[in-house]
């Protein structure tokens, strides 16, 4: 079946440290996005990509970095630069246009130690 | 549409009971309007959708919502909740650079 894969589905990080969030997506999508979703905030978007090798900030950018190697693959990093990094993630993916077919991961849950 | 904004962050209403969710949308071009819901530990799943035509869009599980031009509204209804509609309802819309904003959402409670 094809779909969007996060991981891991809860993750803790140490101060100062960074990790790493996986989306994975076998449906061809060109283009990927990363949601972060806070209580009472909604969705905000992190970075996005529309084609391999090109991504753009979002609204909130800041402390987080991205990569698009593949079309497959779009992993997000928390680094010690976000000092709020508790929340949900959300990574979503959709063919480049086609605004209804958007699908979205299960979520990733960060927490701080 | 560039941006859309609920005002409603939480809503608790009895079974049987009519909903009315409010969604706005700053305008910005292209017309794209969409309806999330997000169940507890569950996934997003759209609920309904709008690019143009028939402003009275009907969804699943008994939702609806209407596009009203003049007020730039595009509210979200259920004639008759559910407990199981308990979750929460995103409004959102992809502005002109194709990234889709959401709303804050509204947390729905529905008492039986």
């Amino acid at each position: 079946d094809g779909g969007i894969t996060q991981s891991p589905k809860y993750l803790f990080r140490k101060e100062g440290q960074n990790v790493t969030l996986s989306c994975e997506q076998n449906l061809n999508h060109d283009a990927m996005y990363w949601y972060r979703q806070d209580p009472g905030q909604g969705l905000r978007l992190i970075y996005y990509s529309q084609i391999v090798n090109d991504f753009q900030k979002g609204d909130i950018a800041e402390g987080y970095s991205v990569s698009r190697e593949k079309k497959e693959s779009f992993p997000l990093t928390v680094t010690s630069a976000q000092k709020n990094p508790t929340a949900f993630y959300l990574c979503a993916s959709s063919v480049q246009g086609a605004f209804e077919k958007l699908f979205f991961g299960s979520g990733t849950q960060l927490s701080v130690l | 549409a560039q941006s859309v904004s609920q005002h409603n962050h939480h809503v608790i209403l009895s079974e049987a009971a009519s909903l009315e969710l409010g969604c706005n949308y700053s305008y910005g071009g292209t017309v794209n309007l969409f309806w999330y819901v997000q169940y507890p530990g569950q996934h997003l799943q759209l609920l309904l959708k709008y690019f143009s035509g028939d402003p009275l869009v009907k969804g699943i599980k008994g939702f609806e919502a209407e596009f009203i031009k003049s007020k730039f509204s595009f509210n979200l209804r259920k004639p008759s909740v559910q407990w199981s509609d308990t979750a929460e309802y995103f409004c959102a819309t992809f502005d002109s650079w194709g990234k889709l904003q959401f709303g804050a959402g509204t947390q729905v409670v529905v008492t039986p």
